[in-house]
């Protein structure tokens, strides 16, 4: 399977920690994207990171991408009850269809108040 | 931005009949549509991409005479589950893509069958 791997698949944290998620995946890619998806709701676009890209942020996200080692993490500084969520990297895979992913199994976030 | 809308949201229906889930582009024009299936606290799985006015390619695993696609037009994608049994239900959710190199998600589709 080429998709990703997050780890751990569920996190359970207080108010104002900071939250990581890992993920891995197995062959190349174009991109990483990090979603974020409330219990039985769409998904929602949290950031994209190219591959030749090593760090980005986006307000409280920060996203790391290490193409060697094949994997990524998302940060979620001082977070808040309402990040509660499930939490997915997809990739776009190198000479796949533009727009395809590959979804890993997600991390259940749990932010308690 | 890019908006896709997917109706129903949710859907009940009876064991051996048939449900239509509508993607729309509301303001770009799709060139390609992905549908995903996603299983209670599991992961998407792409079942099939659709480009307009050809058949869609399926994935791996998915019956392609059970889930019907159907791109007749570049803002419009559709997804039949035909005789829809309880192993059906699942949340469906698509995305469209266009030739800028950006996509994005439909809100998602909860089929129950009973």
């Amino acid at each position: 399977s080429q998709q990703g791997e997050e780890d751990p698949q569920a996190l359970s944290i207080q108010e104002g920690e900071n939250a990581t998620m890992n993920c891995s995946y197995k062959t190349s890619i174009n991109n990483l994207q990090w979603y974020r998806q409330n219990s039985g709701r769409g998904l929602v676009h949290l950031i994209l990171i190219r591959s030749n890209e090593r760090e980005k942020h986006s307000g409280r996200l920060r996203v790391t991408l290490d193409t060697s080692k094949k994997s990524s993490s998302l940060l979620i500084t001082a977070s808040r009850a309402a990040d509660t969520a499930s939490y997915f990297c997809a990739t776009g895979i190198r000479g796949s269809t533009l727009g395809r992913l590959y979804f890993g199994r997600g991390t259940q976030l749990t932010v308690w108040p | 931005g890019a908006v896709v809308s997917q109706h129903p949201s949710r859907v009940i229906c009876k064991s051996g009949t048939s449900v239509k889930i509508e993607c729309r582009s509301l303001d770009f024009q799709a060139t390609t549509m992905f549908w995903y299936r996603q299983f209670p606290k599991q992961s998407l799985m792409l079942m099939a991409t659709s480009n307009e006015g050809s058949k869609a390619t399926y994935e791996q695993g998915v019956e392609k005479d059970k889930f019907l696609i159907n791109h007749a037009s570049l803002t419009l994608s559709t997804l039949t589950v035909t005789s829809a049994h309880p192993e059906d239900s699942s949340f469906y959710i698509c995305s469209a893509s266009w030739e800028a190199g950006g996509y994005t998600f439909g809100s998602g589709t909860r089929l129950t069958v009973v």
